[in-house]
């Protein structure tokens, strides 16, 4: 998992609160990622930054928002509108293309419980 | 939707035999990688191949390409316990950095 930590490790929410997962790199990694797994299935995209102060939505961003003030953090908060959170989320960083490293380098995750 | 599919869906087999899974895409890509993952845990990088290879190895892992058939397998030869995990192949298409990943294959190696 190296280089990327996320935290907490488990999260429980109550209906109708926010919360907000960490994402760190200490790797100088432009392009940040979330991913949601739920059970027995391949990962799904909610958001994505390819550099600082910039992101874009992936293919599952309803009720969840991002931010990305600095190059090391990009945290996740789920939102109330997010119906069905309960999941593993992961994060994780690349260099940029241009440098001709594309693999990703993901984070231990945060599973998130629904009270 | 998922770009690949992964078969089979579970793998079971005794340590020191060859596993092999397949992943099926859908669209024209640029690369192909496959990670693993163990349970309740992060992925981890394998193996990458681009468009214009067939075959790439490092050291217990083969992985072929198929662009024609847009399908491309792992093999794991001489199994071990510790390797026993879920594996996922994604694809890189257009632009950016951005992976779509499979449903993944869980492999059960027993000792």
């Amino acid at each position: 998992d190296g280089g990327i930590t996320q935290s907490p490790k488990y999260l429980f929410r109550k209906e109708g609160q926010n919360v907000t997962l960490s994402c760190e790199q200490n790797l100088n990694h432009d392009a940040m990622y979330w991913y949601r797994q739920d059970p027995g299935q391949g990962l799904r995209l909610i958001y994505y930054s390819q550099i600082v102060n910039d992101f874009q939505k992936g293919d599952i961003a309803e009720g969840y928002s991002v931010s990305r003030e600095k190059k090391e953090s990009f945290p996740l908060t789920v939102t109330s509108a997010q119906k069905n959170p309960t999941a593993f989320y992961l994060c994780a960083s690349s260099a940029r293309v241009a440098v001709g490293d594309e693999t990703q380098y993901f984070g231990p995750g945060t599973r998130l419980l629904v009270l | 939707s998922q770009q690949g599919e992964e078969d089979p869906q579970a793998l079971s087999i005794q340590e020191g035999e060859n596993a092999t899974m397949n992943c099926s895409y859908k669209t024209s890509i640029n690369n192909l990688q496959w990670y693993r993952q163990n349970s309740g845990r992060g992925l981890v990088h394998l193996i990458l191949i681009r468009s214009n290879e067939r075959e790439k190895h490092s050291g217990r892992l083969r992985v072929t390409l198929d662009t024609s058939k847009k399908s491309s397998s792992l093999l794991i030869t001489a199994s071990r316990a510790a390797d026993t995990a879920s594996y996922f192949c994604a694809t890189r298409a257009g632009g950016g950095n951005k992976l779509t990943f499979g449903t993944g294959t869980q492999l059960k190696v027993e000792l």
